[in-house]
């Protein structure tokens, strides 16, 4: 595709449940990142894949919450035991990784933990 | 890791007169800044970047600035537009990661 593509777009869910957020980011990009983004905030970081090398995990709030890259390329974060503080847009960005380092932005999956 | 702090968090001013925001960060190991667009409802978008070599980089009505030894950079916005109404993030780190600022909500009044 075009560009960094997340599902769903939208997804309700009752407290205590899990939660799996996919991305699928731009074909040939290394770097992939996820992040978060509550209401009015800035974008909180969560985790970096870079290639093969082990995931930067540095920014993820709690157990809860892990994430997978398979084969490289797409990416599924998921949250075990949502909570209501959960409920934010996460965002996927990818790049190339490299010098030109542009990172695009997919739109984003909007959370909302009932 | 990196601490981005971004000021101020809103910011309005009438069409046609400048916009500045304003961003430090914490590890001087950093040297690469970009600073990304996202209008609202939509995903953030890069519209300029700087690295730590280059003090000043200019693009159209857009320009940011770098001063390595305080460790802080600004975006420039002049003669700004409606269509420049959106939230603004600061970015810094490394071609690897970076992390962002909180955000600088600008409104131009037409």
């Amino acid at each position: 595709g075009a560009g960094v593509s997340q599902s769903p777009s939208n997804k309700v869910t009752e407290k205590g449940k899990d939660v799996e957020l996919r991305c699928d980011p731009i074909s040939g990009h290394t770097a992939l990142y996820w992040y978060r983004q509550s209401l009015g905030q800035g974008l909180e970081f969560l985790i970096y894949f870079q290639g093969n090398s082990a995931p930067d995990k540095s920014g993820l709030p709690s157990d809860r919450f892990s994430a997978e890259r398979t084969g490289g390329s797409v990416s599924t974060l998921t949250i075990q035991r949502t909570q209501q503080e959960d409920s934010a847009v996460y965002l996927c960005a990818s790049s190339s990784g490299g010098w030109d380092t542009e990172a695009f932005f997919g739109q984003g999956t909007r959370l909302t933990v009932v | 890791g990196e601490n981005v702090e971004q000021h101020p968090s809103t910011l309005s001013v009438q069409e046609g007169d400048s916009a500045v925001i304003k961003c430090t960060y914490s590890d001087s190991a950093s040297n690469y800044f970009p600073w990304y667009k996202q209008e609202l409802g939509k995903r953030p978008q890069l519209i300029i970047d700087i690295r730590s070599n280059v003090g000043e980089k200019k693009d159209q009505r857009i320009a940011v600035t770098l001063n390595k030894t305080a460790k802080h950079f600004s975006l420039h916005i002049t003669e700004t537009q409606p269509e420049d109404s959106a939230v603004y993030f600061c970015a810094g780190g490394d071609f690897n990661k970076f992390y962002f600022g909180s955000g600088t909500k600008l409104n131009v009044k037409p």
